[in-house]
C-alpha cells in the first residue's frame, strides 16, 4: 500500500518570503513523486515530479522539490512567494513498479498575503 | 488549459437518480482516470481505463461504473444517488499505463451536486 502524509493544512508566507510545503511518503519499491496545485473552481495542475536522479528537481513558476529518500520525504519549494501562489498544492506518490494509479496526500493551503 | 474536458460543468440532481459525466483525454493519450473530490475524503482514486480496458480499480462503489470508448472518450456513470454522492468529479488522462513516470493532467471537473 501506499501513502502520503501533509501534516499541514495551512502554510501562511508573506510575499517574497521563501515558502516550503511538506510532503512524506510511504511505498514500496522506489517511489515517483508528483505535485500538483489546485486554483479555486479549477483541476488539478501538474507541477513538477521526482523518478531518479538529482534529489532537487525544478518545476512550473518557480518551484522545486527536494527528494529526501532517508526522510521519505518530497517537500514543495520556492525562493521567493508571490500572492498569485496561494492555491491548495497536494503531493501524490507511487511504486514505480506499480499501475499508474496516483496516491494523493489530503493537500496543502498556501496562502501568500502582500 | 491542460487539454482534457469534461461535461457537464455542474450537474444538481435527487437522490436515486442516475447520471453519466463525461471525459475527452488530450490528444494522444490513451490513458483515461477517474477521482472524486469530496471534503471528508479528500482526493480519491476511482478507475483507470487504457485504450478501451479496464486498468486498476480504485475506492470506487459498486453503484458506480465507466467505460472508455474507442475514440478514447470516457464516461463515468453514477447510479442509485446519495447525498454522499455529491463532490467534484475529476478525470485525468496521460501518455502511457504503467511504465514511465508519467504525469497525469487533470480536466476542470463536474460538480456533482445530489439533494
Amino acid at each position: 500500500a501506499q501513502s502520503v502524509a501533509q501534516p499541514e493544512d495551512q502554510v501562511n508566507v508573506a510575499e517574497g518570503n521563501p515558502l516550503t510545503v511538506k510532503c512524506t511518503y510511504s511505498v514500496s519499491g522506489n517511489p515517483y513523486l508528483f505535485w500538483y496545485v489546485q486554483y479555486p473552481n479549477r483541476g488539478l495542475q501538474f507541477l513538477l515530479k521526482y523518478i531518479t536522479g538529482d534529489n532537487l528537481v525544478k518545476g512550473s513558476y518557480g518551484f522545486e522539490a527536494e527528494f529526501n529518500k532517508s526522510q521519505t520525504s518530497f517537500h514543495l519549494k520556492k525562493p521567493s512567494a508571490l500572492v498569485s501562489d496561494s492555491a491548495l498544492y497536494f503531493c501524490a506518490v507511487r511504486a514505480s513498479d506499480a499501475g499508474n494509479m496516483l496516491t494523493f496526500g489530503g493537500g496543502t493551503r498556501l496562502m501568500v498575503k502582500p | 488549459d491542460s487539454g482534457v474536458t469534461q461535461t457537464p460543468k455542474h450537474l444538481i440532481t435527487a437522490t436515486g437518480q442516475r447520471v453519466t459525466l463525461r471525459c475527452s483525454p488530450r490528444s494522444g493519450d490513451l490513458s483515461v482516470y477517474w477521482y472524486q473530490q469530496s471534503l471528508d475524503q479528500g482526493l480519491q482514486f476511482l478507475i483507470q481505463y487504457y485504450n478501451g480496458e479496464e486498468r486498476a480499480k480504485g475506492n470506487i462503489l459498486e453503484r458506480f461504473s465507466a467505460q472508455q470508448f474507442p475514440d478514447l472518450h470516457s464516461e463515468l456513470n453514477l447510479s442509485s444517488l446519495e447525498l454522499g454522492d455529491s463532490a467534484l468529479y475529476f478525470c485525468a488522462s496521460s501518455v502511457a499505463d504503467r511504465a514511465g513516470a508519467y504525469e497525469q493532467y487533470f480536466g476542470p471537473g463536474t460538480r456533482l451536486t445530489v439533494t
